[in-house]
């Protein structure tokens, strides 16, 4: 029963390096988001997605790209890394919209940018 | 300007002790406030959520209230459990699109 699950865990980059994150769910939700979470402020959203093929920008979108190209997994990429880009990122996936039902997190990922 | 404020912004209990958690928000038209706990280094876990016509939800030793007229909400913990040091945060949606917005969170220590 693995819920969300993303990877990787840990990832250190140097200004400038790109990576991709992944987001995989199985239960089958349509939903998916990418947000990431900041010291002392509230998780804040990045893109998310209401269906395979679909994307949308969330509340900080710049900097970030993301694919959805099955169901299943939400990809999200960063091009050239920034240190404003250091932070710890959460998936969540849903069944219906955000505003009606609740959402399940993976456990995240802990980027730095040096 | 839709915000969602937690009080305090920590707290020590011992346990088995009680204590009660604040949440202001301003965020409108609502559509429902939920609770969630975050453990260190993992993902939120959702602990309640209420609609408008809600008042009252109980998880547990968990129990969330909710006053849509004075826009407030509390999160009571019963006998506190070691378990219970995390943060939590509560979480205000909009109706319509996808206006949700996350409030800093509570971070809760619970000492033997």
């Amino acid at each position: 029963n693995a819920g969300v699950t993303q990877t990787p865990k840990f990832r250190v980059l140097k200004t400038g390096q790109s990576m991709t994150l992944l987001c995989a769910q199985d239960m089958n939700h349509e939903y998916m988001y990418w947000y990431r979470q900041d010291p002392g402020m509230g998780l804040r959203l990045i893109h998310y997605s209401v269906g395979e093929g679909t994307t949308a920008k969330g509340e900080v979108p710049d900097g970030y790209n993301v694919s959805r190209l099955k169901k299943q997994n939400f990809l999200l990429g960063l091009e050239s890394a920034a240190p404003s880009q250091t932070s710890v990122y959460f998936c969540a996936s849903s069944d219906t919209s955000l505003a009606k039902n609740i959402q399940y997190f993976g456990a995240g990922t802990r980027l730095s940018v040096l | 300007k839709n915000q969602v404020e937690q009080s305090p912004q920590s707290l020590i209990i011992l346990e088995g002790k009680n204590c009660t958690l604040q949440c202001n928000y301003t965020v409108s038209p609502f559509s429902n406030l939920r609770w969630y706990k975050q453990d260190t280094g993992r993902g939120p876990v959702s602990l309640t959520i209420m609609t408008f016509s809600e008042n009252t939800k109980s998880n547990g030793r968990y129990t969330a209230t909710l006053d849509a007229d004075t826009k407030q909400s509390s999160l009571h913990i019963t006998a506190s459990q070691l378990s219970d040091s995390a943060s939590y945060i509560c979480v205000v949606s909009a109706t319509g699109g996808f206006k949700t917005i996350f409030g800093a969170g509570t971070r809760l220590f619970v000492k033997a």
